[in-house]
């Protein structure tokens, strides 16, 4: 089972800035299977980037993907208020899906 | 427009069965795979189990295998997921999920229900 380990945990940061979130694998991933997603307090998860850096519809273009093979990368380039929330990464692999465990995007 | 309609929330006791449900519309309900999520109290997300409801073919977390029974009746366009004997442990929100095709992610999610077991 690939495990994805998502860092950091938190991340305080303060509207108008850029934030950098990581998700490494434990072994190599398609970019094809890797996606991200964000979720708010009592809310269901919302598909944010699918492909590794495909932008689902709707998703404005401040949030980007990146990175390959074990190393992934979600960059919200300047922070809106209504983008402080939980982010998780999700792979696909030999017919098994495995989130990150999270990583806490919270205001300064 | 694309829903997944879940079922509402649930109390019960450990040693108790129960089934939660799924339902889709807005789209063909067959030709997409359905999966389920678990959300612990204060935890993450953790993929449980997905089913293509044409054929009912069906994948398994080890996680969860043997502890949960996936099922979908295309007549009604619902999956279900559903547990013989509930434990204390297994109370959490439960979301079910479409799988896009081609890039194998979710979606569209439902609004999640909440399953609470006492023992």
């Amino acid at each position: 089972e690939i495990v994805l380990t998502q860092s950091p945990g938190t991340l305080s940061l303060s509207p108008g800035e850029r934030a950098t979130l990581s998700c490494r694998a434990s072994r190599s991933v398609s970019s094809t299977y890797l996606a991200w997603y964000q979720q708010k307090p009592g809310q269901a998860p919302r598909l944010l980037i699918y492909g590794a850096s495909g932008r689902a519809t709707g998703i404005p273009d401040r949030f980007s993907g990146s990175g390959s093979g074990t190393d992934f990368t979600l960059t919200i380039s300047r922070l809106q208020p209504e983008d402080f929330a939980l982010y998780y990464c999700q792979q696909y692999g030999s017919s098994q899906y495995t989130f990150g465990q999270g990583t806490k995007l919270e205001i300064k | 427009e694309v829903q997944l309609v879940q079922s509402g929330a649930e109390v019960k006791k450990a040693g108790e069965s129960l089934k939660i449900s799924c339902k889709g519309s807005g789209y063909s309900f067959t030709s997409y795979w359905i999966g389920w999520v678990r959300q612990m109290p204060g935890k993450g997300l953790e993929w449980m189990a997905i089913i293509y409801p044409d054929d009912s073919d069906t994948r398994y977390s080890p996680s969860f295998q043997g502890q949960v029974t996936i099922s979908a009746d295309k007549s009604t366009s619902t999956a279900y997921l559903q547990w013989s004997s509930l434990k204390a442990s297994d109370t959490a929100v439960y979301f079910c999920t479409r799988r896009s095709s081609g890039y194998y992610v979710f979606d569209y999610w439902g609004q999640g229900a909440l399953v609470t077991v006492t023992s």
